[in-house]
C-alpha cells in the first residue's frame, strides 16, 4: 500500500514570496491533516479536513496560510506572503476516520521550507 | 506553554544501556501515542495506550500510561544504535497534541 506522498521535499524561498505544498493521502483515508514542525519542537496541527470539509483550523494563521482539499483526496497548503518564522517542516498525515477515536495517523516525509 | 512536556530533551547513551523517556501533562487525554521520527522522514506510530495504568511491550520497548491518563513513559532496554531518533509523545483530545520530543542517540 502506498504511503502519504508530499511534494516538493525541499523548498527555499525569500521572505514575502509565496509557496505551495501538495499532499496525496493514503487511498480511502477520509481525514487529512497538515502539521508544522519547527526545529526542536513537535508537530503542531495547522488544519484538519474530513473529506473536503474543514474540521479544525484554529491554529492556522489565516492571514497568510490557506489550504484546500477540493475533491476530498489531494490537498494543497499555501503560504502567501512567507515570513522568516515560517521556516519549518510541513507534514501531511491521513487517517481512515476522525482522530477523536484515537486511530492511527500516517505521516508523509514532509516538505522542508527555508525562508531567507 | 507546552501542554505535553517530555524529558529529557536530549539523551546520548552507549549501546546496551537502558533508558526512560517521560511525557507529562496536567491534562487528561483519551489516549496517548508514541512516535519515532528519523531525520528526513515523518513520525511513525509505535504504540497507542488507552486505559489508565496500561502497559504495552514492543520487543525491547515498554510503554506505560499513567493511572490518571495524564502522563506516560517509554522505557528501552539494552538500547541499540538503530534506536537512534526523535521520540515524540502525543495526546489525543479531539486532535493530536505533541510533546516537543526527545532526541536519542545510541553510540556503538
Amino acid at each position: 500500500e502506498a504511503g502519504v506522498a508530499q511534494s516538493p521535499r525541499y523548498k527555499i524561498i525569500e521572505k514575502r514570496q509565496s509557496v505551495a505544498f501538495w499532499c496525496n493521502p493514503i487511498s480511502g483515508h477520509a481525514t487529512l491533516y497538515w502539521y508544522q514542525q519547527i526545529l526542536g519542537q513537535g508537530p503542531k496541527l495547522l488544519i484538519q479536513f474530513q473529506n473536503n470539509g474543514v474540521v479544525d483550523d484554529s491554529q492556522l494563521p489565516k492571514d497568510r496560510f490557506s489550504a484546500e482539499r477540493l475533491k476530498g483526496v489531494d490537498s494543497t497548503l499555501k503560504i502567501q506572503p512567507a515570513k522568516l518564522e515560517d521556516s519549518a517542516v510541513y507534514l501531511c498525515a491521513s487517517s481512515l476516520g476522525h482522530m477523536g477515536s484515537g486511530e492511527t495517523q500516517y505521516f508523509g516525509p514532509g516538505t522542508r521550507l527555508l525562508v531567507l | 506553554t507546552q501542554l505535553l512536556e517530555q524529558s529529557p530533551q536530549f539523551l546520548s547513551i552507549q549501546e546496551g544501556e537502558n533508558l526512560t523517556v517521560y511525557c507529562n501533562s496536567s491534562s487528561v487525554f483519551s489516549s496517548l501515542q508514541w512516535y519515532r521520527q528519523e531525520p528526513g522522514e515523518g513520525p511513525v506510530l509505535l504504540v497507542t495506550v488507552v486505559t489508565g495504568g496500561e502497559v504495552k511491550k514492543l520487543k525491547r520497548l515498554t510503554f506505560q500510561f499513567g493511572d490518571a491518563r495524564k502522563d506516560s513513559s517509554l522505557h528501552i532496554t539494552a538500547a541499540q544504535p538503530g534506536d537512534t531518533g526523535l521520540y515524540l509523545c502525543a495526546g489525543a483530545r479531539g486532535k493530536l497534541i505533541f510533546g516537543q520530543g526527545t532526541e536519542l542517540s545510541v553510540k556503538p
